[in-house]
């Protein structure tokens, strides 16, 4: 089974910039997570998606948004880049239990610089 | 809210050394308890997990005991590789209510020599 996929990988965008990133869950969760890492802060929630709507949000300006399509896959978007949003942005899926013991399986991230 | 402390790298061993990686956590409720492991410009790979009290998460000689009295989860390993050389993350969910959040301790890098 094929695992979590994100494009791009890397980007390099300059500030006042808007991103888009995207991410392809693994077959059959329907479940996806977006988690921002960085050296200062590391690893933060951004939100969680499940059928197409937002279930949780992490403590991020409104700057950081997202979707999710009707085959799970989602986006997520940074409008008005700033310098302090360079990081990996990591995405996970999951079966989408809502339960501590659903289990979140993640992608290779991607990589976004900000100049 | 809920948290992960772990305890602070780089820890740096030798080949064949045993490993313990330190994991408390502050939570209400009834958390899942997981480790992950980062390698070098990849993401987060599911290392193990414990759901309940009492309960050992095993996988490639790596071993945690989720432990509800002492609130701890450390990572063992009685003969560490190069290859192991990573960071490790341990992480609790976070609200079966609310989705299923992971809160993240900040990392430990585990460095082996040969």
């Amino acid at each position: 089974k094929a695992g979590v996929t994100q494009t791009p990988r890397y980007l390099i965008k300059t500030r006042g910039q808007q991103v888009t990133l995207s991410c392809s869950p693994i077959s059959g969760h329907r479940s996806v997570s977006w988690y921002q890492q960085t050296p200062g802060q590391g690893l933060q929630f951004l939100f969680e998606y499940f059928s197409e709507t937002q279930r949780n949000k992490g403590n991020f300006p409104g700057r950081f948004s997202g979707r999710q399509f009707s085959n799970s896959r989602s986006e997520m978007n940074v409008s008005t880049l700033e310098l302090g949003d360079s990081a990996l942005y990591l995405c996970a899926s999951s079966l989408g239990l809502a339960r501590s013991t659903d289990t979140q399986y993640f992608g290779p991230g991607t990589r976004l610089t900000v100049l | 809210g809920n948290s992960v402390t772990q305890m602070e790298g780089p820890v740096t061993l030798s080949e064949e050394a045993f490993l313990t990686i330190n994991c408390t956590y502050t939570a209400t409720g009834y958390p899942s308890l997981f480790w992950y492991v980062q390698y070098p410009g990849e993401g987060l790979q599911l290392l193990l997990k414990a759901t309940k009290a009492d309960d050992k998460g095993s996988n490639k000689g790596f071993e945690a005991t989720y432990r509800k009295e002492t609130t701890s989860f450390h990572l063992e390993k009685g003969s560490v590789q190069v290859s192991d050389s990573a960071v490790y993350f341990c992480a609790l969910s976070d609200g079966p209510t609310r989705g299923n959040k992971l809160v993240f301790g900040a990392g430990t890098i585990l460095r082996v020599k040969s």
